[in-house]
């Protein structure tokens, strides 16, 4: 599977968009992108995923680049409860996710 | 429906000591999963199985065995357990490829102290 590369940290305000960045410059053509997240110590959280093009469900949106060496998850309206550690994984299926340290995004008020 | 249920929630065993972690899922998953998480890690994925009957190694098997004798519930065992084994263990499922559902439900977690 290929490898991720997010940023161990970051801040976001409350009401506002939260973009958190994922690299997968080694992705293959049939590995999908996964974004799971894990609020506290509760177990993970499926958000969304997507192969090639843009993905949009109620909890975000997915934006992968046209080379799919990057993309970003963007959470519309960032809540204090949006406050996780968020993980990106790149699969070619749903049933052997590699989670890597993923990024802690702490919601400010 | 439960989702998927974790027993126990806590345990505390001693080095040599063997104990069973059960899993149940309630919604009819094909696929379970263990996995275990240690302090500021990430998920790392010890057995799994796509069906009754069936398992399969993950990325860190070592010192675990597994078995899913009925659809909705998966046992992961230790049967000499070591400090290393120190973790928090969490189950999940899913639906089988190709059933148009690509999420992992998770468990609450197990949190497991060796001494």
């Amino acid at each position: 599977d290929a490898k991720t590369t997010q940023p161990p940290s970051m801040d976001c305000a409350e009401g506002r968009a939260a973009n958190l960045p994922c690299n997968h410059s080694t992705i293959s053509g049939n590995e999908y992108v996964y974004w799971y997240r894990q609020i506290h110590s509760q177990g993970p959280q499926y958000i969304i995923h997507g192969l090639k093009n843009n993905e949009t469900n109620e909890m975000a949106s997915l934006i992968i680049t046209e080379d799919r060496k990057s993309s970003t998850l963007i959470l519309p309206h960032a809540t204090l409860r949006d406050t996780a550690v968020y993980y990106c994984i790149a699969s070619p299926n749903d049933y052997k996710l590699s989670f890597g340290a993923g990024t802690t995004v702490t919601v400010r008020a | 429906n439960a989702g998927v249920t974790q027993t126990p929630k806590f345990r505390v065993l001693k080095t040599g000591q063997s104990m069973t972690l059960l899993c149940a899922q309630d919604m009819n998953h094909e696929y379970m999963y263990w996995y275990r998480q240690d302090p500021g890690m990430g998920l790392r994925l010890i057995h799994y199985s796509v069906g009754e009957g069936t398992t399969a190694k993950g990325e860190v098997p070592d010192g675990y065995n597994v078995s899913r004798l009925k659809k909705q519930n998966f046992l992961l065992g230790l049967e000499s357990a070591a400090p290393s084994q120190t973790s928090v263990y969490f189950c999940a499922s899913s639906y089988s490829e190709g059933r148009g559902s690509y999420e992992q439900y998770f468990g609450p977690g197990t949190r497991l102290t060796v001494t």
